[in-house]
């Protein structure tokens, strides 16, 4: 079974609106995190933000933030006022808490395309 | 502060050759990951060294190994390279806990012919 899903394998958004890229993940380890990636056609993986299973509010960093669902075991994340140079892949990915596990497990990404 | 750093970015090999990529993590990082992104598999977890010891191994085979230094810096070592190793190899690097996070570098992209 996918551990880290990512429903929308392309999206067309008009610049400066809010985008919601979607993510749902599983896993039976209470202790996780859950990562938000940008990649460039450069191919650099450049990190967005971070939440953290115990964490109690949604992460947010600039124009990012992360709707973290947990009983639904979602994890959008948002882009306020969209920009040209957003466009990129985005993926999703989790690293379970388990002891001595300190791989990411990821999602097939979502190509995001910001149309002037 | 410098960023990750991974040597070459672009390499073209043949098929049975061998290749060795390389990964200077951030200044104070003492843990490196390395991935392979392909189309068709996406990003899959290949190994992961902290103080020069593997930690975590992916599902490869044991075509692919690495080492860490006592510098942090990481190689990753790919014999009898196959057409299926054609790829983007990235290399992250992170202070080693479960709390923190990875810096990616700009990856290697590896051309097998």
């Amino acid at each position: 079974a996918q551990k880290i899903t990512q429903t929308q394998p392309g999206m067309f958004v008009q610049e400066k609106e809010a985008v919601t890229l979607d993510c749902t993940y599983d896993t039976s380890d209470p202790s996780y995190g859950l990562f938000w990636y940008k990649q460039p056609s450069s191919g650099e993986m450049i990190f967005l933000i971070y939440q953290g299973s115990y964490d109690q509010q949604n992460a947010t960093e600039g124009r990012y933030s992360l709707n973290f669902q947990k009983a639904r075991k979602s994890a959008n994340l948002v882009i306020s006022a969209s920009q040209l140079g957003d466009s990129a892949m985005y993926f999703c990915a989790m690293r379970e808490g388990r002891d001595s596990n300190y791989q990411l497990i990821w999602g097939a990404g979502t190509k995001l395309i910001i149309k002037p | 502060k410098a960023g990750v750093t991974q040597t070459p970015r672009y390499l073209i090999k043949t098929r049975g050759q061998q290749v060795t990529l390389s990964c200077s993590p951030i200044s104070g990082h003492r843990s490196v990951s390395w991935y392979q992104q392909t189309p068709g598999q996406g990003l899959q977890f290949l190994f992961e060294y902290f103080s020069e010891t593997q930690r975590n191994k992916g599902n490869f085979p044991g075509r692919f190994s690495g080492r860490q230094f006592s510098n942090s810096r990481s190689e990753m070592n790919v014999s009898t390279l196959e057409l299926g190793d054609s790829a983007l190899y990235l290399c992250a690097s992170s202070r080693g806990g479960t709390g923190y996070g990875y810096t990616f570098g700009s990856g290697t992209r590896l051309t097998v012919v």
